[in-house]
């Protein structure tokens, strides 16, 4: 079945250092997206990538970086200068045509973060 | 710029009743498009809708409706005959022409109670 997943579901971590998060899309989306949410918030965009080797910043990209290497997958890391990281992540994707055309992003499961 | 803004963070209904989930958009581009995602407890956002500036016509897809209004900026979602299953909360969002990022609202908390 096509779909997105990331792993793991969920992750904790000591407070100092950095974290990979997993998504990976078999949906051949050029587009894809790492949000955050916290809680009783709405998504707010991280990082996204419109092809492979280029990636743009979001609103809140401070504290976080990521890579495009492959078309179907767009780790995001959270480094130690990420001041609060405890959030719920999730990443998306959209068609070729990107969200301009109107295109609907399909999202992944998510990841709950916990650093302790 | 873009801005949703939904409302009502809570919302608590008994089964059967019908609810509408209200959200205000801002956009000064006149080509855009407005979605609404259910995220369910499991955590993942599942697309209901897309409606595009251009199509003002409301739909209906079994018990969900969607009232669109570009005289007043909104594009409401009502579900009539609430059952315990959409219990979860809601997004609204938008892009317009001239971003490349979908922005969402905070989300409307909905609890179907049996």
């Amino acid at each position: 079945d096509g779909g997105i997943t990331q792993s793991p579901k969920y992750l904790f971590r000591k407070e100092g250092q950095n974290v990979t998060l997993s998504c990976e899309q078999n949906l051949n989306h050029d587009a894809m997206y790492w949000y955050r949410q916290d809680p009783g918030q709405g998504l707010r965009l991280i990082y996204y990538s419109q092809i492979v080797n280029d990636f743009q910043k979001g609103d809140i990209a401070e504290g976080y970086s990521v890579s495009r290497e492959k078309k179907e997958s767009f780790p995001l890391t959270v480094t130690s200068a990420q001041k609060n990281p405890t959030a719920f992540y999730l990443c998306a994707s959209s068609s070729p045509a990107g969200l301009a055309s109107g295109n609907e992003q399909f999202f992944g499961p998510g990841t709950r973060l916990t650093v302790l | 710029a873009q801005k949703v803004t939904q409302a009502q963070t809570e919302i608590s209904v008994v089964e059967k009743e019908d609810v509408t989930l209200d959200c205000v958009y801002e956009t000064r581009d006149t080509t855009y498009y407005l979605f609404w995602y259910k995220q369910p407890p499991s955590g993942e956002l599942v697309f209901l809708i897309r409606r595009n500036s251009f199509d003002e016509q409301n739909e209906i897809s079994g018990r969900y409706s969607w009232n669109f209004q570009k005289s007043t900026s909104s594009f409401n979602f009502t579900i009539t005959a609430s059952q315990v299953v959409d219990s979860a909360v809601y997004f609204c969002a938008l892009i317009s022409g001239s971003a490349r990022q979908l922005t969402f609202g905070s989300g409307t908390q909905l609890t179907v109670l049996p």
